[in-house]
């Protein structure tokens, strides 16, 4: 079984300065890790993933995240952060192996930008 | 590319009815659909996965007679809410998964529809 944490709730941050949001798993299997980012009243974007090779991902918009095997961490980062990030996000995780990436989540982390 | 899309987006329906919802991608073949129940303020859980051609598999817990799924096509899949009953309303989000490798592993998901059951 697989299990995702993500150790804050809520996140508030004053426009412009750094945030990262927390994500650690467990899982007995190699895994592919994912960000997603859920505006209000609207579905998943993919922010980000980890498949293989580089442990350290980055997306179009300035977030980046980094796995890292040893601590199973993939905490999520960004340098700068406007008041558009303001979302829910969400940590995710699949097996690697096999036909049926099934995704098991955390509980989200709401992130909100002020001014 | 990758985008997947849900209709209704919002749907209000009175008990006992049932309630109808598509999810359907529309620039990919998806050879597997997922459907998510989302609760305010709560993680998704998923309800079901989705094969095209063959019977969806069920999370524990959740009814399959309820919670009817068919996936038609490479493009469809459909959730019926069947005798809706208020505890029945919540925020439902499909997904899709292309077909081919290397994208297989990655799962898109629709926008979502909110249903209101009086």
């Amino acid at each position: 079984a697989q299990s995702v944490t993500q150790l804050d709730s809520q996140v508030p941050v004053f426009e412009e300065a750094p945030v990262e949001l927390r994500c650690n798993y467990s899982s007995s299997v190699s895994v592919y890790l994912f960000w997603y980012v859920q505006y209000p009243n609207q579905g998943l974007q993919l922010l980000l993933k980890y498949l293989s090779g580089s442990t350290l991902v980055e997306s179009i918009n300035g977030f980046e995240a980094e796995f890292n095997k040893s601590q199973t961490s993939f905490h999520l980062r960004k340098p700068s952060v406007h008041i558009s990030d303001t979302a829910e996000y969400f940590c995710a995780v699949s097996n690697s192996g096999g036909s049926n990436y099934k995704l098991t989540f955390g509980k989200g982390t709401l992130l909100t930008v002020n001014p | 590319g990758a985008v997947v899309s849900q209709h209704p987006s919002r749907v209000i329906c009175k008990s006992g009815t049932s309630v109808k919802i598509e999810c359907r991608s529309l620039d990919f073949q998806a050879t597997t659909m997922f459907w998510y129940r989302q609760f305010p303020k709560k993680s998704l859980m998923l309800m079901a996965t989705s094969n095209e051609g063959s019977k969806a598999t069920y999370e524990q817990g959740v009814e399959k007679d309820k919670f009817l799924i068919n996936h038609a096509s490479l493009t469809l899949s459909t959730l019926t809410v069947t005798s809706a009953h208020p505890e029945d309303s919540s925020f439902y989000i499909c997904s899709a998964s292309r077909l081919s490798i290397p994208f297989s592993n990655t799962q898109y998901f629709g926008p979502g529809t909110r249903l209101t059951v009086l």
